[in-house]
């Protein structure tokens, strides 16, 4: 089932830049995008979500885009920080439900 | 803050033996979730729970498994006769319910080993 991609398995950036992290997804029924973030032998933490009626929603350090055309969406952490070294999930729910698909993770490693 | 809290951490249990996994949701959530995570794959959805019965449920999620949630603060899943397959990290969530925004949060986890 890959109908939430995260094609990148991790991703290395310096202390105070930027950190992209993608998704891609399949399922033309999905309108409703979250992210989350996940240390070792812990839960998912809810980071930020986005309606399908918005194309960004910014909360703090953290921005996510979404380009409905492209069934594309990334999350941008600026300036990144050591603290959010961490898995990050992309997932996704259909229209009037409350299922969540989840993508494989990004591991993001955040270098001082 | 208010938080999802699981118990136990770690179940470890024989095959073909029943299990309960719990779940205390934040207190004025409606929805409540289940999901696992099966080592080195994604998360999956197993069930969502809304009114005292379930409302969404996955392929995942055949007769073996059960919920309840026995009184108004605690969230069971119950494994009836447990295979090996069924080793993973298990998670519950709940969300507030709001019909504009559908972000669930997560406890710990309660990691299942079924030997």
């Amino acid at each position: 089932d890959q109908q939430v991609k995260q094609n990148s398995p991790s991703l290395s950036v310096q202390e105070g830049r930027i950190s992209i992290l993608n998704c891609d997804y399949t399922n033309s029924m999905f309108d409703y995008f979250l992210w989350y973030k996940k240390y070792p032998a812990e839960g998912p933490t809810f980071l930020i979500s986005i309606s399908s009626i918005k194309d960004k929603n910014e909360d703090g350090r953290f921005t996510v885009f979404l380009n409905k055309s492209a069934k594309h969406l990334s999350l941008h952490i600026v300036p990144s920080q050591p603290g959010d070294s961490a898995v990050y999930f992309c997932a996704a729910a259909r229209a009037g439900r409350r299922a969540l698909t989840f993508g494989s993770g990004t591991r993001l490693q955040v270098q001082p | 803050e208010p938080e999802v809290t699981q118990t136990p951490s770690h179940q470890v249990t024989q095959m073909g033996q029943e299990v309960i996994l719990r779940c205390v949701p934040i207190s004025n959530h409606l929805y409540f979730y289940w999901y696992r995570q099966i080592l080195g794959q994604k998360v999956e959805f197993l069930v969502s729970f809304y009114n005292n019965e379930i409302s969404e449920k996955s392929e995942i999620f055949d007769d073996q498994f059960s919920v309840e949630r026995p009184d108004g603060s605690n969230f069971t899943l119950k494994i009836r006769s447990t295979k090996l397959e069924d080793s993973a990290m298990y998670f519950c969530a709940s969300s507030a319910g709001s019909s504009v925004s559908y972000e669930q949060y997560f406890g710990p986890g309660t990691r299942l080993t079924v030997t």
